[in-house]
């Protein structure tokens, strides 16, 4: 199985900040790499597919680069309503594994 | 826009099965594919297997093999998850999502989820 790992596991940051989250997975997944956020008691939300496309309907104030096994998702400016757990996703072989989660909390 | 309309929470004994639904309301299968995560209280995303209704295609992971039923209904346009031989380590929300099925696939609409106890 394909493992994984996200940095940091917590994340305390202000309204307006820059945020950047990390993925590493344990052999190359090439581009195929997703990101999510969760919002207490709500399914996860798509926001990035294919480790830099910007999924519909999401604000251009993230952002997802990378290839092979080293990813990163940015906030260029946190709003409140981005205070969530983020999780990456890789889809290139089964089982489908997703990183154990960054979460974004309030400094 | 496709919905997918998740059956509700349910309690069961240990050693019992539990089947869950979820339909996708307002869409057809067509060649995607719809794949079940489960979230155990407080803990990460599992993924459990996926099934393409279209091609009948259907995979699970080694750690379910023998343990998961995924099918699915063409006419209903609705999926099932099938658990057996719960314990409280099956204690968990389970959320049918659909995949993009083209590569890089991703999980783009996920269901509300349901919520399965297992208690004696």
């Amino acid at each position: 199985d394909i493992e994984m790992t996200q940095s940091p596991p917590s994340l305390p940051a202000s309204v307006g900040d820059r945020v950047t989250i990390t993925c590493r997975a344990s052999q190359s997944v090439s581009n195929y790499l997703n990101w999510y956020h969760q919002k207490p008691g709500k399914a996860p939300e798509l926001l990035i597919y294919g480790a830099s496309n910007l999924q519909s309907g999401v604000p251009s104030r993230f952002s997802g680069s990378g290839s092979g096994t080293e990813f990163t998702l940015t906030i260029s400016s946190l709003q409140p309503e981005d205070f969530a757990t983020y999780f990456c996703q890789q889809t290139y072989g089964n089982p489908r594994t997703f990183g154990r989660g960054t979460k974004v909390e309030v400094k | 826009q496709v919905q997918l309309v998740q059956s509700g929470t349910v309690v069961k004994r240990p050693g019992s099965s539990v089947k869950v639904s979820c339909e996708a309301s307002g869409g057809t299968f067509t060649t995607y594919t719809f794949n079940w995560v489960r979230q155990a209280p407080g803990q990460g995303l599992e993924w459990m297997g996926r099934i393409i209704p279209t091609l009948n295609i259907i995979d699970y992971p080694q750690i379910f093999q023998g343990r998961v039923i995924i099918t699915a209904d063409k006419s209903t346009t609705t999926a099932y998850l099938e658990l057996n031989s719960l314990t409280s380590d099956d204690t968990a929300v389970y959320y049918c999502t659909r995949g993009t099925g083209r590569p890089p696939e991703a999980f783009d609409i996920w269901g509300p989820g349901s919520l399965v106890i297992v208690s004696s």
